[in-house]
Parts: C-alpha cells; sequence; structure tokens
C-alpha cells in the first residue's frame, strides 16, 4: 500500500459526459500529480499541484482540468468525455514540488462508451 | 524534453532464470525510479536510486548518472515478477518522464 488514495477505482460513463476523479496523496505530501495511461501514449503526465497551486501542465486537454484542497486532497475533472479518454488515471505524490520519490495511487480505470 | 528508452521492449523467461533490463537517458537526472506494473495495474515502487546501487531481495538496481543508463537485475525470477517494468526520470525542475517500459513473462 502506497499511501495514496483513489477512488473510484472503476467508471464506467457514455461520451459526452463528465467525470471526477479524487485523490488523497500520502499522509505529509504536498505534491499531488496526475498521470494518464492509455495503451497508445503510454504513461503522459497531466497535471501537478504543490500545496493548493499548480506547479507544472503536461499534456493535459483543456476539456481536463484539476485543483488541489486546502486538506491537499485532489480532484480531477473530466468532462466532454470521448472514447479516447478511455483509460487508467494515476495520482502520485510526493514531500516536495521538486519530485523526490514519487508513490502512486492505484488508478482509476475510466471507460467511455 | 529528456528522452528515456527501455530495452528490451519485451522478455519472456522461465522461471528461476536472471534478467537485466537497461533505462537509456538523454539528459543528467535528479531522480530516477523503478516501478512494477502488476496485471492488475497497480505501479509498485521498486527503488529510487538516482545514482549507485540498491539491493532489495532477488532485486538490485544499479544506476550510473554519468554514462546516463540504469540497470534492474531479476535474479530468480518468479512467475509473481510478470508484468511491465517503467523507468521513470526528473530531469531539472520537471516531472518524472516515463520510458515505454520492459513487458516480462516468467512461466512455470
Amino acid at each position: 500500500d502506497s499511501g495514496v488514495t483513489q477512488t473510484p477505482k472503476h467508471l464506467i460513463t457514455a461520451t459526452g459526459q463528465r467525470v471526477t476523479l479524487r485523490c488523497s496523496p500520502r499522509s505529509g505530501d504536498l505534491s499531488v500529480y496526475w498521470y494518464q495511461q492509455s495503451l497508445d501514449q503510454g504513461l503522459q503526465f497531466l497535471i501537478q499541484y504543490y500545496n493548493g497551486e499548480e506547479r507544472a501542465k503536461g499534456n493535459i486537454l483543456e476539456r481536463f482540468s484539476a485543483q488541489q484542497f486546502p486538506d491537499l486532497h485532489s480532484e480531477l475533472n473530466l468532462s466532454s468525455l470521448e472514447l479516447g479518454d478511455s483509460a487508467l488515471y494515476f495520482c502520485a505524490s510526493s514531500v516536495t514540488h521538486a519530485a523526490g520519490e514519487l508513490f502512486f495511487g492505484e488508478g482509476s480505470r475510466l471507460t467511455v462508451l | 524534453g529528456i528522452q528515456v528508452e527501455q530495452s528490451p521492449p519485451d522478455l519472456i523467461l522461465q522461471e528461476g532464470a536472471n534478467s537485466t533490463l537497461r533505462c537509456n537517458f538523454s539528459d543528467s537526472v535528479n531522480n530516477l525510479q523503478w516501478f512494477h506494473q502488476n496485471p492488475w495495474g497497480q505501479l509498485i515502487n521498486l527503488f529510487y536510486i538516482p545514482s549507485g546501487t540498491k539491493q532489495n531481495g532477488r532485486l538490485s538496481a544499479t544506476t550510473v548518472a554519468t554514462e546516463r543508463y540504469s540497470l534492474l537485475y531479476i535474479s530468480s525470477s518468479q512467475t509473481t515478477d510478470s508484468g511491465v517494468y517503467f523507468c521513470a526520470v526528473l530531469s531539472g525542475y520537471s516531472t518524472l518522464t516515463f520510458g515505454k517500459g520492459t513487458m516480462l513473462l516468467v512461466s512455470p
């Protein structure tokens, strides 16, 4: 158990819908990262938050957004879903913003039908 | 950005065999991690090893930062070692960049 908690573990929805994925970092970790893993793109960095502030942005679509709350949990919002958004979404956390060791949650598997 | 190449892309072993997985990277790094993704999709931390050598049971890893590569050794492989092994690196103030992985299948 990495200490990073993600919910839900599985999610099935339809095209055009909106979903929210939730992540609770390890106790004491201030940085949260979101990654997307799809079959054709591998593990891609989406976005990072550190202590409530956006720290770095990767290949995140405009239809996607995220935030980190004062209690340090984070949510990833995916809207106007398309078939190609089906993927495994991982959250990771680390102590600092400069990414020491990252620890990953078990992922949320999203299927868009 | 930094490039990460892993080899071999696929590997099939008989139980009990040893193997070496390689990770080459294109720039200096201040973080390198090895992960195992099991068949259920979980990403499990194996090593945090920006330089030097570490061992954990049957697994060990060596990173030669000056030559920009890292090696993961698996000895006496077991069927539970099957899955995908990822190398991920951090360069400067960017975030972890993952290689494409080595898919390992250990047969009984």
